[in-house]
């Protein structure tokens, strides 16, 4: 499909360890948003891609939370030593740039045990 | 980033007329205002947006006050699907989408 996409849809890790999430933009698309909703919840801002620009990472809540976006397009967003209070739905969103519109995946449900 | 401010909730009936208020007092001339909503266990989904003019799409109508500190996203003919949270955000280039608390809309039958 033409959409965003997010893989795996759900994920469920025992505490302390590593999780890898996936999130393959709209082609074309240059700007690419993470965000993390806790149940019952607000969408939290972790990260933000801007073409070539150095991403915005003012809303990673540890150094625990990394992401990278290689060649402009796919990006993976890094837990390191998962704990329980990083359960939450990992929301990805990418548009064109500029003023339009972004559009959301469904998001990866992670489960930490 | 400039903030908004929305009621936490609002109810309505269905076939009714919606109007959702958002105000945003610190704006910037180049903020422009999105609206975005979630149904229940989906992600976001764009509605509209627009910077000085009132704005109208097949999903609903943006009113934007002339000083511009507030705007009223319309919602024309309530339906049950139309049940969700909705999210005003002021959004310039360069800058990133941030969300508030929103508006939980519920429709009543």
């Amino acid at each position: 499909g033409a959409g965003v996409s997010q893989s795996p849809s759900n994920k469920v890790t025992e505490k302390g360890k590593d999780v890898e999430l996936r999130c393959d933009p709209i082609s074309g698309h240059t700007a690419l948003y993470w965000y993390r909703q806790s149940l019952g919840q607000g969408l939290e801002f972790l990260i933000y891609f801007q073409g070539n620009s150095a991403p915005d990472k003012s809303g990673l809540p540890s150094d625990r939370f990394s992401a990278e976006r290689t060649g402009g397009s796919v990006s993976t967003l890094t837990i390191q030593r998962t704990q329980q209070e990083d359960s939450a739905v990992y929301l990805c969103a990418s548009s064109p740039g500029g003023f339009t519109e972004a559009f959301f995946g469904q998001g990866t449900r992670l489960t930490v045990v | 980033d400039a903030k908004t401010t929305q009621p936490n909730s609002m109810e309505s009936n269905e076939e009714e007329p919606v109007h959702l208020p958002c105000n945003h007092s610190t704006i910037s001339g180049t903020d422009y205002i999105h609206w975005y909503r979630q149904l229940p266990s989906q992600g976001p989904e764009y509605v509209i947006h627009g910077l000085t003019s009132n704005v109208n799409n097949r999903m609903a109508s943006l009113a934007i006050a002339e000083d511009r500190k507030s705007s009223t996203l319309i919602l024309h003919r309530a339906t049950l699907r139309d049940a969700a949270v909705y999210y005003c955000i002021l959004y310039n280039q360069g800058g990133k989408l941030i969300f508030g608390q929103g508006t939980e809309l519920s429709v009543k039958p």
